[in-house]
């Protein structure tokens, strides 16, 4: 059971231009939704989070919208620059079911970004 | 450096073998996960601890993998009588009650 999914396994952009990565979610009683980055032998990085209580995000270039009638959240990257070319993983919490209250994520499948310079 | 500390960074160990991976959490952070990571997948939930209480396990975690946190600092994960299925990306992050969880660089577990 997939409860978050990233439909899209991989994003080309050319540098300068913006990128969006899409997620989507299914279990309602998440709250709380963020983004990490991830390089080729490294550990996840956070990059930006959002309540469910707000829509919008914003932090320099990066910015994640939140549509939680859609279940659907995305973040935009502008400019793209080629340093962003990485793994990026949508991740949830939240909630009471299944325990889940205390912050244990529930990641995506990841999107790979290649910024072309 | 004050980051998650993940050691060993690669593990290569023969079918049947046991491992054990130590993670050394943010200091002031009094949560502790575990994930696992395979090819071309997000990481998936493994155990959390709050302190040194284990408070949920995934169902991922078969008998043959434990973990423990004996004075709610730095954690260990063994897997006895490894499998070839076992082979992944094992990933340890923290937290503080409120805040994101930080992510350490992993181990990498080869069975062979």
């Amino acid at each position: 059971d997939q409860q978050v999914k990233q439909n899209s396994p991989s994003l080309s952009v050319q540098e300068g231009r913006i990128s969006i990565l899409n997620c989507d979610y299914t279990n309602s009683m998440f709250d709380y939704f963020l983004w990490y980055k991830k390089y080729p032998a490294e550990g996840p990085t956070f990059l930006i989070s959002i309540s469910s209580i707000k829509d919008k995000n914003e932090d320099g270039r990066f910015t994640v919208f939140l549509n939680k009638s859609a279940k659907h959240l995305s973040l935009h990257i502008v400019p793209s620059q080629p340093g962003d070319s990485a793994v990026y993983f949508c991740a949830a919490k939240g909630g009471n079911a299944g325990g889940t209250s205390y912050g244990k994520l529930t990641f995506g499948q990841g999107t790979i970004l290649t910024v072309h310079p | 450096d004050t980051g998650v500390s993940q050691n060993p960074r690669h593990k290569i160990t023969k079918r049947g073998q046991n491992v054990t991976f130590r993670c050394d959490p943010i200091s002031e952070h009094n949560r502790l996960y575990w994930y696992r990571q395979t090819l071309g997948q997000g990481p998936e939930f493994l155990t959390y601890f709050q302190n040194e209480a284990q408070l949920e396990k995934s169902r991922l975690l078969s008998d043959r993998f434990s973990a423990e946190r004996p004075k709610g600092s730095f954690s260990t994960l063994e897997i006895q009588r490894t499998e070839q299925g076992d082979s992944a990306m094992y990933l340890c992050a923290s937290s503080s009650m409120q805040g994101e969880a930080f992510f350490g660089q992993g181990t990498r577990l080869t069975v062979v």
